[in-house]
């Protein structure tokens, strides 16, 4: 059965400082790898995705991410925090029946 | 383009009531999903409608949830009786008929939190 694993609960991050948020998965086939935002009292929003071809791939928000078949994960970075970017962050595998990870917290200092 | 609607956005009832969770996707999304989150959790698929056909509801507690999609646009998650492990925000989403109902790009409401006293 497919699984995410987001192995930090919490992240807090200074302002204008960079970011990586870990996503490792388990799938038998090649996977789909998502990353969604969620902000207090909304949904989820895509930030990227990633289906086959260049492992690097860039989404909203200046977000990017990379596949790495090796180590089956699908890290999520920002070269640049914002305060703005404060949110819970879902990694999650498909396709088929999506499955979520447990999400990581974001906090951003001043 | 409108967004996925849900309401109510918030719902407070007594263990053992009943609550029914209305969802309108974006307009053309012939794939509908609900969502359970519970605090501290990713969100878990409990069913999928294709138009107005189930997909997979292999996670729906169907001793007490039931779900449906009657003219293949908007749906109505229900929960009776409710347990106080019901306690979440249900979440409803739909994907675009460019992009497949399997790829994952799904679109969703604000939710509708629950607590169960």
């Amino acid at each position: 059965a497919q699984s995410v694993t987001q192995p930090d609960i919490h992240i807090t991050v200074s302002e204008g400082a960079s970011l990586e948020l870990r996503c490792n998965y388990s799938y038998g086939a090649t996977p789909y790898l998502f990353w969604y935002v969620q902000s207090p009292g909304q949904g989820l929003q895509l930030l990227l995705k990633y289906f086959s071809g260049d492992t690097l791939v860039q989404g909203i928000k200046g977000f990017e991410a990379e596949f790495k078949r090796s180590q089956s994960s699908f890290n999520l970075r920002k070269p640049s925090v914002h305060w703005s970017d404060a949110a819970e962050y879902f990694c999650a595998v498909g396709p088929n029946k999506l499955v979520f990870g447990a999400g990581t917290i974001l906090r951003v200092k001043s | 383009e409108a967004g996925v609607a849900q309401s109510p956005r918030y719902k407070i009832i007594e263990k053992r009531q009943s609550v029914a969770f209305w969802c309108n996707p974006i307009s053309g999304h012939a794939t509908l999903y609900w969502y359970q989150q519970i605090l501290g959790q990713g969100p878990k698929l409990l069913i999928q409608f294709q138009n107005n056909g189930v997909v997979d509801d292999s996670q729906l507690p169907k001793d007490r949830f039931s779900a449906e999609r009657l003219k293949g646009v908007d749906s109505t998650l229900k929960i009776q009786p409710a347990k106080l492990e019901d306690s979440a925000v249900y979440l409803c989403a739909s994907s675009s008929p460019k992009t497949g109902p399997n790829t994952g790009e799904l679109f969703f409401g604000e939710g509708s939190r629950l607590t169960v006293l």
